[in-house]
């Protein structure tokens, strides 16, 4: 079954706490990517990887990072989490070869920082 | 800047009734427009997508849009609502910048009363 799967589904840490939020793929997708959704502002844009190597960032970066050493994973990295990090987190996929926009999206990662 | 506009946070429509949710955007030029549907729990499914051609386009659920480029719009219809529907709606707006980036709306919340 074609699917993003993130890990954990629901968080609770405490400010200052690092800590990764898993993402893998197996659709063989180039491009991934992390949303934070919060009320009222929709989903806005983390970072972003074209492929390999290849990361960018998004609308809103400021206290992540992002790798992507493997095609099929992109973890999201809190180095210093704060209490505005508090947020439900997507990762999603796309394929760039037939690239018709569409988003495969995870089930999302439930974060509260304390 | 691009942005893409959903006046209504929550709508409430009785089972059987029809809907429609309504998206604005901002852009320049002919964007690629998306509709995905997030049920609680879960991530976001697309519904449906537009990039050229006829602009009434059919999605799954039963879900249609229809586009009007005089109105900057690409609102979501449905003839019959279930309780299924019950879920929060996603206008997106697509565009390449030197790489394809989608915009997301903030969201409606649709309630469905038996």
């Amino acid at each position: 079954e074609a699917q993003v799967t993130q890990n954990p589904r629901y968080l609770i840490t405490v400010t200052g706490k690092k800590l990764t939020v898993t993402c893998s793929q197996n659709m063989n997708h180039e491009y991934m990517s992390w949303y934070r959704q919060d009320p009222g502002l929709g989903l806005r844009q983390i970072y972003y990887s074209m492929n390999v190597e290849v990361t960018d960032k998004g609308d809103v970066p400021e206290g992540y990072k992002v790798s992507r050493k493997e095609k099929r994973n992109f973890p999201l990295i809190l180095e210093s989490p704060s209490p505005n990090q508090t947020s439900l987190y997507f990762c999603a996929s796309r394929a760039l070869a037939v690239d018709t926009g569409e988003l495969f999206f995870g089930e999302g990662s439930r974060l509260t920082v304390l | 800047a691009q942005s893409v506009t959903q006046p209504d946070i929550h709508i409430t429509v009785s089972e059987g009734a029809s809907l429609e949710l309504r998206c604005n955007y901002s852009y320049g030029a002919t964007p690629y427009l998306f509709w995905y549907v997030q049920s609680p729990g879960q991530g976001l499914q697309l519904l449906l997508k537009y990039f050229s051609g006829d602009t009434l386009v059919q999605g799954i659920k039963g879900f249609e849009a229809e586009f009007k480029r005089s109105q900057s719009s690409f609102n979501l219809r449905k003839p019959s609502v279930h309780w299924s529907d019950a879920a929060e709606y996603f206008c997106a707006v697509g565009r390449y910048t030197g790489g394809f980036k989608t915009i997301f709306g903030a969201g409606t919340r649709l309630f469905v009363k038996a």
